[in-house]
């Protein structure tokens, strides 16, 4: 079975700094897709960002990247430019029929 | 289409009475999942389908929790005789066979009193 793990319960950052939340993950399979969701206080799940895992190149969506290091297990998330809106849980997603989620970061920023 | 929809949004109810929670996703959607979220954890998977196919339970999923999707497109989520460990947010996301986004509704808040 896969297994996500997020290690950092609680995370917090300066307004306009970087942040970088970790995430593992044990799969048997070679292809699969990960996942950054975003839930904010409101709860509905949104999503940050995505990588395939037949991709070597790192995904990018404005201020968020990954860097994904698919031998170790490894896809943390970066936030650049941290702002208010961003203070919220983010989980770590593992997709092949079905997402399985870790327990979650909480984000925090500091005006 | 504006995205998933969950019905009710919360609901309270007293232990040992049956619920049902309804779940509406994004039209052309065929693949519907249920999961589970308690305060401070992540969501955890119940179960889900393709089109009117149920493919997947988890052992999570007891025998008082049934999910139906007869069409293929809405689905409801149903416990029975409740229990106040069944309280928890109940989320339910959709998204097509071979695209990789799921898409997550508001959820329906239960609380077991």
């Amino acid at each position: 079975a896969q297994t996500v793990t997020q290690s950092q319960p609680e995370m917090s950052v300066q307004e306009a700094e970087t942040v970088t939340l970790s995430c593992t993950y044990d799969t048997s399979e070679s292809d699969y897709y990960l996942f950054w969701y975003k839930q904010p206080p409101s709860r509905q799940m949104i999503l940050v960002i995505r990588q395939e895992a037949y991709k070597q190149q790192n995904a990018t969506e404005n201020r968020f990247s990954v860097n994904f290091q698919k031998a170790a297990k490894s896809f943390s998330l970066k936030i650049s430019d941290s702002q208010l809106g961003d203070a919220a849980m983010y989980f770590c997603a593992y997709r092949n029929e079905k997402l399985t989620f870790g327990t979650g970061t909480r984000l925090t920023i500091i005006p | 289409d504006t995205g998933v929809s969950q019905d009710p949004r919360h609901k309270i109810t007293k232990r040992g009475q049956n619920v049902t929670f309804r779940c509406d996703p994004i039209s052309e959607h065929n693949r519907l999942y249920w999961y589970r979220q308690t305060l401070g954890q992540g969501p955890e998977f119940l179960t889900y389908f393709q089109n009117e196919a149920q493919l997947e339970k988890s052992r999570l999923l007891s025998d008082r929790f049934s999910a139906e999707r007869p069409k293929g497109s809405f689905s409801t989520l149903e416990i029975q005789r409740t229990e106040q460990g069944d309280s928890a947010m109940y989320l339910c996301a959709s998204s097509l066979i071979g695209r990789t986004e799921a898409f997550f509704g508001q959820g329906t808040r239960l609380t077991v009193v």
